[in-house]
């Protein structure tokens, strides 16, 4: 166990509206992940982090940002959100002794009506 | 394109029928591959990486094997408690960069 917590855990809103979702982690991993599980697509990366203040994308990443000002929290945000972000979203940070080996957070189910 | 393809989507077997499930993938400069387990409502839960061709991996009922363009999951008398859904990741030239497999939903019947 990684120690990953994710809030909310649910969340329903309306299309437009911004919406922030926050992990936070107690292991101190540098690295740390933003994922998205629709059916039919499995888990795709939206955005990742490699320290404080450093991001970059993955291959979901329009219409969303990110921010890691903290090594233990890291936010995804939707700007405006949108139906087609309906889905359930997933972060993960990676194992102290190999970086390969993801643990991922319970998860937060998002849906924009 | 790089692609990772699981099959098949869904497996019904009977407790005790051992099966094997399997992942493909068309990535070039493989780093690694993952299995992982996730149960409804929770997050994928990490099982084995496999870094080279005729790597064998194995925990309890599972074993995880490797060749160059593909990997298998098997499963040896399988419990209804193996009951989930099966990822396979694959980690290509960039070191943080996983592509996921769509999954197989194994279900053990008692």
């Amino acid at each position: 166990d990684a120690g990953i917590t994710q809030s909310p855990r649910h969340k329903v809103t309306e299309t437009g509206t911004p919406v922030t979702l926050r992990c936070h982690q107690t292991e101190n991993h540098r690295y740390m992940y933003w994922y998205r599980q629709d059916p039919g697509h499995g888990l795709r990366l939206i955005h990742y982090s490699y320290g404080v203040k450093d991001t970059d994308k993955g291959e979901v990443s329009d219409g969303y940002s990110v921010s890691r000002s903290k090594t233990e929290d890291f936010l995804l945000t939707l700007e405006s959100a949108t139906s087609s972000q309906t889905s359930v979203y997933f972060c993960a940070t990676v194992s102290a002794t190999s970086y390969n080996e993801q643990f991922f957070g319970p998860g937060t189910r998002l849906t924009v009506l | 394109e790089d692609q990772v393809t699981q099959s098949p989507e869904a497996l019904r077997l009977q407790e005790g029928e051992s099966s094997s499930l399997n992942c493909s993938y068309t990535v070039s400069g493989l780093r690694g591959l993952f299995w992982y387990r996730q149960d409804p409502g929770k997050g994928p839960e990490f099982l084995f990486t496999l870094y080279s061709a005729g790597e064998e991996k194995e925990k309890e009922r599972l074993k995880a094997t490797l060749t160059k363009k593909e990997s298998f999951l098997h499963i040896t008398a399988p419990k209804p408690e193996d009951s989930a859904t099966y990822l396979c990741a694959v980690q290509w030239s960039s070191a943080s960069k996983i592509i996921f497999g769509s999954g197989t939903r194994l279900s053990i019947r008692p």
